[in-house]
């Protein structure tokens, strides 16, 4: 069965500091990878995915998150943060050969951008 | 993309009582997902709606606490059974995008239920 791992369930951070929000998952078949956002107050967003090709996925806002197979992860990073990043992070995982999209969320990660 | 439209947004409802959530598309979709959020936790997958067939549930669900109808391919509705205050969360309508080049999973708002 597939699963999702964050270990962080917080992460404070200052303002333009870096930041890396660990993702790790388990399952025995190739997979797509996401991270969501849900900003206070607001729905899920999908901030990027990885589905084939490059490792390195980026999203609009300077988030960033490399799938390493070997080691099972798919940890999001951002160079400098802003407070607007303040924001509950999701990791999920989805079976790429499934006979439907059946998403399977992590525990999430708090992430606040300090002043 | 697809927009979802859930209703009601939120409610306050009394124990044993019964709440069904709608769901609308603005487009049609082959599965529809049903998600809740309990307080400052993740989401957890409820049941997969297909059109036409009976919603698939996972582990810790039941129909008849969570029964879902699928009567096409642009709306679903979840009940909420015999409500308890254990129930209170948000609960999440998504569909997901046709074909794997598409975006997974677009979201509703969400409801937000409070048991009393």
């Amino acid at each position: 069965a597939q699963s999702v791992t964050q270990l962080d369930s917080q992460v404070p951070v200052f303002e333009e500091a870096p930041v890396e929000l660990r993702c790790n998952y388990s399952s025995s078949v190739s997979v797509y990878l996401f991270w969501y956002v849900q900003y206070p107050n607001q729905g899920l967003q999908l901030l990027l995915k990885y589905l084939s090709g490059s490792t390195l996925v980026e999203s609009i806002n300077g988030f960033e998150a490399e799938f390493n197979k070997s080691q099972t992860s798919f940890h999001l990073r951002k160079p400098s943060v802003h407070i607007s990043d303040t924001a509950e992070y999701f990791c999920a995982v989805s079976d790429e050969g499934t006979s439907y999209d059946k998403v399977i969320f992590g525990p999430g990660t708090s992430l606040s951008v300090i002043p | 993309s697809a927009v979802i439209s859930q209703k009601p947004s939120r409610d306050i409802c009394q124990r044993g009582t019964s709440l069904t959530i709608q769901c609308q598309v603005d487009s049609q979709v082959t599965m529809m997902f049903w998600y809740r959020q309990q307080p400052g936790q993740s989401l957890t997958l409820i049941a997969t709606a297909n059109q036409g067939s009976e919603a698939t549930y996972e582990s810790g669900f039941v129909i008849d606490k969570f029964p879902i109808s699928r009567p096409n391919l642009t709306f679903s509705t979840l009940t909420v059974s015999n409500m308890s205050p254990e129930d209170s969360s948000i609960y999440l309508c998504s569909v997901s995008g046709q074909g794997v080049s598409t975006e997974k999973l677009f979201f509703g708002s969400g409801t937000q239920l409070s048991v009393l």
